[in-house]
C-alpha cells in the first residue's frame, strides 16, 4: 500500500460543478502539499498545509491531522481547471516529498 | 525574481550517451530536490541537495546517476550511458529551507532516449 493515496484517480465534471479530491496518508507528516500539473507542462504548487484550511480564489484545501486526510475542493469549476492534481506529503522530520498517484480532472464546458 | 529554471526543456539522447540536466533554483534558495516522473507513473523522489552537499540520495539509482549542487552555478543531474528506461520527465524543486518550507517547481526536462 502506498504511503499517500488519492481518490478518485479520474474525475469528469461539468463546468460550474463543485469538485472534491481526497488524499489519505499513512505516515506522520509535518506538511502536505497540493500540486497542479497541466498536460505536458510543469508543476505548480497550489497549497502547503500543516493544519486547518487554506483558500485561494476558487480553490480550498483542508487537512485533518488526526484522521490523516486532506481534501482539495474546486468551486465553480471551469475547463481551465482541467489538469492532474497531486498531493504530496513531507514526512515528519523529513525533507523530501512523497507523492500520491494524482487525480486527473476534466471539466467539460 | 525568476522562478526555478530548468534546461533544456526537451533533451533527446541516443542509448549510451550522457544526459546533463540543469536546475537553477529561485534566488535565495539553497535547497534543491530532483524528482522523476516516468511515463504514466507518479512522481518519485530522487535526491535532495544543499549547496555543495548531498543530503539524501535514497531515490537515486545506484549506477549511472549522479547529482551535484556546486557553490556557484546550477544543480546538475547527470545520467551516464542512458538507456530507454531513463526516458522520463525530470523535475527540480527549490526551497529556501528544508522540511516544511514551500517548494517551487521548475517546468521539467523531458528526456527521450532513442
Amino acid at each position: 500500500k502506498n504511503e499517500v493515496e488519492q481518490s478518485p484517480q479520474n474525475l469528469t465534471a461539468q463546468e460550474g460543478e463543485f469538485i472534491t479530491i481526497n488524499c489519505s496518508y499513512s505516515v506522520g507528516i509535518s506538511a502536505l502539499h497540493w500540486l497542479q500539473q497541466h498536460p505536458g507542462g510543469g508543476i505548480v504548487s497550489l497549497f502547503m498545509l500543516s493544519s486547518g484550511k487554506k483558500k485561494h480564489g476558487r480553490l480550498i484545501a483542508t487537512i485533518n491531522i488526526q484522521e490523516k486526510h486532506s481534501s482539495l475542493h474546486i468551486t465553480a469549476s471551469h475547463p481551465r481547471d482541467s489538469a492532474v492534481y497531486i498531493c504530496a506529503a513531507v514526512k515528519a522530520a523529513g525533507n523530501k516529498l512523497t507523492f500520491g498517484g494524482g487525480t486527473r480532472v476534466l471539466v467539460k464546458p | 525574481n525568476a522562478g526555478v529554471m530548468q534546461n533544456p526543456r526537451h533533451l533527446v539522447r541516443r542509448r549510451g550517451q550522457e544526459a546533463r540536466l540543469r536546475c537553477s533554483p529561485m534566488k535565495g534558495h539553497s535547497h534543491v530536490y530532483w524528482y522523476r516522473q516516468l511515463p504514466e507513473e507518479g512522481l518519485k523522489f530522487m535526491v535532495y541537495l544543499q549547496k555543495e552537499n548531498i543530503i539524501d540520495e535514497s531515490g537515486m539509482p545506484k549506477e549511472r546517476f549522479s547529482a551535484e549542487f556546486p557553490k556557484e552555478g546550477p544543480s546538475i543531474l547527470r545520467i551516464q550511458q542512458v538507456v530507454r528506461g531513463d526516458s522520463a520527465a525530470y523535475f527540480c524543486a527549490s526551497s529556501p529551507k528544508g522540511g516544511t518550507s514551500e517548494a517551487f517547481f521548475g517546468q521539467g526536462t523531458r528526456l527521450t532516449v532513442v
